[in-house]
């Protein structure tokens, strides 16, 4: 139980496109979505908080018009980069909040490459 | 704010051989603290957690993690390593398991085996 599904796992988009990245609780209900950046060999940065039928929250220094957070529902939360360049290439991680005690599921990962 | 440090960037170890990774955390009340693992390209995988009670904390695949508040830390440990150790791991502190409060996590500690 208690499965997180993001895809896609991988995509590669030329520079100047939009990509979507969507993440699915599948048997539980996630009010809270945490959206996290990974730079090779490196630890994971928050990126934002979205809480269901709210806006985002941004860490400071991520830009919110560029990572569009939706969190439409409490099984879905969706990350779009827009206007996608180069240094936006990493590998993007979503975790879902289960609630009190019940700890984080996170997704499988999208490495995104954008050439 | 509260902040994890994990001193070892890279760890090798022989299979069989016990294994021990550190993590201190500064926050200034009781942390929730977290293991997660990570297989290259993947998610993670959470392998146990300390919301509070007894200090000494047992997780999945034979791992296990003692809570020292003196010491402020929550290392790591199997007395066992398998070849399917080999990942990297992340020790991660948050401020509440409720809803809503987000991980901070470490910089990492990869693990190599050796056979």
């Amino acid at each position: 139980g208690a499965v997180v599904s993001q895809h896609p796992s991988r995509v590669i988009c030329k520079s100047g496109t939009s990509v979507k990245i969507e993440c699915r609780s599948l048997d539980f209900q996630a009010t809270t979505m945490f959206w996290y950046r990974q730079f090779p060999k490196q630890s994971l940065m928050l990126m934002a908080t979205s809480n269901e039928g709210s806006k985002a929250t941004y860490e400071q220094g991520v830009e919110k018009d560029k990572f569009l957070i939706n969190h439409a529902s409490l099984t879905l939360s969706t990350l779009t980069v827009t206007s996608a360049h180069p240094e936006d290439s990493s590998f993007y991680i979503c975790s879902a909040d289960r609630g009190p005690g019940g700890g984080y599921t996170f997704g499988s990962g999208t490495r995104l490459t954008v050439v | 704010a509260q902040s994890v440090t994990q001193p070892d960037i890279h760890i090798t170890v022989s299979e069989g051989a016990s294994l021990e990774l550190r993590c201190n955390y500064s926050y200034g009340a009781t942390p929730y603290l977290f293991w997660y693992v990570q297989s290259p390209g993947q998610g993670l995988q959470l392998l146990l957690k300390y919301f509070s009670g007894d200090t000494l904390v047992q997780g999945i695949k034979g791992f296990e993690a003692e809570f020292k508040r003196s010491q402020s830390s929550f290392n790591l440990r199997k007395p066992s390593v398998h070849w399917s150790d080999a990942a990297e791991y992340f020790c991660a502190v948050g401020v509440s398991p409720a809803a809503g409060n987000k991980l901070t996590f470490g910089g990492g500690t990869r693990v190599l085996v050796k056979p």
